[in-house]
């Protein structure tokens, strides 16, 4: 499993309120990724990190935000949720450039 | 940017025979392709990966086969197995870049 843990499993919460996602690593891998996985799409990417306080936006970051102040640890923030971020969420890691990429087990996020 | 898709939602097989399963990309420029398993509830896990210098790559009952001249990639599984039941889905990376762009996945049901 990568040494990767993620937490909680599984919250429901309301529209409107602030949901902060976390994803912890053992291994000191430097590459990290959030991703949100939805029927009918593949994994999409929201935000990844390539090192401490180094983070960059992927193809669905909009009203989402992420820190990284710790190599292990890379948190995913919903500001303000909304019903369409209801969704899975998944953390991965790299360890280097061009390597694949393991996956946590995953979020359950669910916005009513 | 990079499109993945595979060509069959689901596909079943008998316990013991062969299966492949297909993906195809759209861009040139991916230089590496990644497979993964994911079974109900868990995260994605990676099966094996590809890099675009090969056409072929074996590991334990799995071989991934590149044909980059119609941009395709295949999955074959020797002797299926009931644990072989999951989704499985493949990944391609731009070259020089660190995302992945996912296709949506195959469900592989094995029939006893």
């Amino acid at each position: 499993d990568a040494g990767i843990t993620q937490s909680p499993r599984h919250k429901v919460t309301e529209t409107g309120t602030p949901v902060t996602l976390r994803c912890h690593q053992t291994e000191n891998h430097r590459y990290m990724y959030w991703y949100r996985q939805d029927p009918g799409h593949g994994l999409r990417l929201i935000h990844y990190s390539y090192g401490v306080k180094d983070t960059d936006k992927g193809e669905v970051s909009d009203g989402y935000s992420v820190s990284r102040s710790k190599t292990e640890d890379f948190l995913l923030t919903l500001e303000s949720a909304t019903s369409s971020q209801t969704s899975v969420y998944f953390c991965a890691v790299e360890s280097g450039s061009g390597e694949e990429q393991y996956f946590g087990p995953g979020t359950r996020l669910t916005v009513t | 940017g990079e499109s993945v898709g595979l060509h069959l939602p689901t596909l079943s097989v008998q316990e013991g025979d062969n299966s492949i399963i297909n993906c195809a990309y759209s861009n040139s420029a991916s230089d590496y392709f990644i497979w993964y398993k994911q079974e109900s509830g868990k995260g994605p896990q990676f099966i094996i990966d590809i890099r675009s210098n090969m056409d072929k790559r074996q590991g334990q009952r799995v071989t991934v086969l590149l044909n980059k001249t119609v941009k395709h990639l295949s999955l074959q599984i020797a002797a299926t197995q009931p644990g072989d039941s999951a989704v499985y889905f493949c990944a391609a990376r731009e070259g020089g870049g660190n995302k992945l762009t996912f296709g949506t996945g195959t469900q592989l049901k094995v029939e006893l």
